[in-house]
């Protein structure tokens, strides 16, 4: 199975500023013959189901903030919030597409500082 | 749009089963691929299983494999997961999504059900 393995666990950002997540998979997830990473974001705010953020790694989903951008390649990809807004309080999980069983990392939550 | 809505929270003792069930609206059912995750009390989601739409075919984690099997009625537009032999450990919110553009994007989770609680309790 691919463990995926997320850091921090929780941060605390003002608002406005710069919220960065990092997202690390124990194999590489990125397909060499298509060279797309099967990496994606997803957000869940609190009682709410996830919600798609990101895919291959960096699409924003249709209607997602710019402020929202994902990075990275192989086996370490990041999740940037560029000015955190109130509303973007959640946590937030990456998910391997690559193969199954597909999976999660542990969530990291924003709050707001 | 795409709306996934599931059945309402069910209460079962050890040893028994429950059957949860996602009604698809909003875009063609056959074609996507339609996922269970669960998020148990402080675990990170974890994925079930998984149904083509279109042909019925399935596939399970190896963990859930012996204990759960999902079906889908096309006429109905609804996918079901059943899960037998409950214990505490499997209470959690149920959730089932769908697949992304059918075929490269099966295994994107695109659109979430609002997910259904399930307790197991004596």
């Amino acid at each position: 199975d691919i463990v995926m393995t997320q850091s921090p666990d929780s941060l605390a950002v003002s608002l406005g500023e710069r919220a960065t997540i990092n997202c690390k998979s124990s194999q590489s997830v990125l397909y060499s013959s298509n060279n797309k990473n099967y990496l994606a974001w997803h957000q869940q705010k609190p009682g709410q189901p996830p919600k798609l953020l990101i895919y291959w790694a960096s699409i924003r989903e249709s209607g997602v903030p710019d402020r929202f951008s994902g990075s990275g390649s192989g086996t370490d990809f990041t999740l940037t919030i560029s000015s955190l807004q109130a509303e973007d309080v959640a946590v937030y999980y990456c998910q391997q597409y690559y193969g199954t069983p597909l999976t999660f990392g542990g969530g990291t939550k924003v709050e707001i500082k | 749009q795409v709306q996934l809505v599931q059945s309402g929270a069910e209460v079962k003792k050890p040893g028994a089963s429950v059957r949860v069930s996602c009604k698809a609206s909003g875009y063609t059912f056959t074609p996507y691929a339609l996922h269970w995750v669960r998020q148990a009390p402080g675990q990170r989601l974890e994925w079930m299983g998984w149904i083509n739409a279109g042909d019925g075919n399935t596939k399970y984690s190896k963990k859930f494999q012996d204990r759960v099997t999902i079906t889908r009625d096309t006429s109905a537009s609804t996918v079901y997961i059943e899960m037998r032999s409950l214990r505490s450990e499997d209470t959690a919110v149920y959730y089932c999504a769908r697949g992304g553009d059918p075929g490269p994007l099966d295994y994107l989770f695109d659109f979430w059900g609002q997910g259904t609680l399930v307790t197991v309790s004596s």
